[in-house]
């Protein structure tokens, strides 16, 4: 069973600073993707990432994938308040072929920058 | 503008009540889906469909209940069974074939009073 950590649960930074959560899963994936959540909203695709040693980048976030440690990382570079959100890494398990359904997402990590 | 949409934003439900929520989208996505989400908890998937007139059981789908009559709409019935519905209902979609990512649409909040 595909189970996905994701570290820390809370992260509370002040502005400018820099900082990374962690996405760590259990089995064999060939997919991740990183979500991000306002509060009572939905959540919204932020990066895919699809083979190891991928980076992707877009504004002050960078996200990495590094398949041999089962691991994923989101770095924020100089944080601003307006990145306030929750953040869902999903893992699907590896050779799942087209079937994008079976997704394990982490419990999210809940960012407050504060000013 | 392309996109899923979800009725109604809340819903309140007496114990013993069947009900339903809507999904519908304009992606063109073959694959559809709905989860829960849970306060402080990641998703977990009730349903899926890839394909119209097909779905399959998700992780949670004692309780529930779907149909995929038209490729636009995916609606999930929360039937009495369900023990502790009180949640936050998304639905998303995606095209099949791998690494698609799924988009979501804007959720149903259920509270059972």
């Amino acid at each position: 069973e595909l189970k996905v950590e994701q570290n820390p649960l809370f992260l509370s930074m002040q502005e400018g600073k820099n900082y990374t959560i962690y996405c760590n899963y259990s089995t064999t994936s060939d997919r991740l993707y990183w979500y991000r959540q306002d509060p009572g909203k939905s959540l919204e695709s932020l990066f895919v990432l699809l083979s190891n040693g991928a980076v992707k980048q877009e504004g002050r976030l960078m996200a990495s994938l590094d398949t041999k440690a089962r691991l994923s990382t989101l770095h924020i570079t100089a944080a601003v308040h307006d990145l306030s959100a929750t953040y869902f890494c999903a893992v699907g398990p590896a050779n799942s072929g087209g079937s994008n359904y079976k997704l394990t997402f982490g419990k999210g990590t809940l960012l407050t920058v504060n000013p | 503008d392309g996109g899923i949409t979800q009725s109604p934003k809340y819903l309140f439900r007496k114990e013993g009540q069947n009900v339903t929520l809507s999904c519908e989208q304009n992606l063109n996505h073959d694959a559809m889906y709905w989860y829960r989400q849970d306060p402080g908890q990641g998703l977990r998937l009730i349903y899926y469909s890839q394909i119209v007139n097909d779905f399959q059981k998700g992780d949670i789908a004692e309780g529930y209940s779907v149909s995929r009559e038209k490729k636009e709409s995916f609606p999930l019935t929360v039937t009495s069974a369900q023990k502790n519905p009180t949640a936050f209902y998304l639905c998303a979609s995606s095209r099949t074939g791998f690494g698609n990512e799924q988009f979501f649409g804007p959720g149903t909040r259920l509270t059972v009073l």
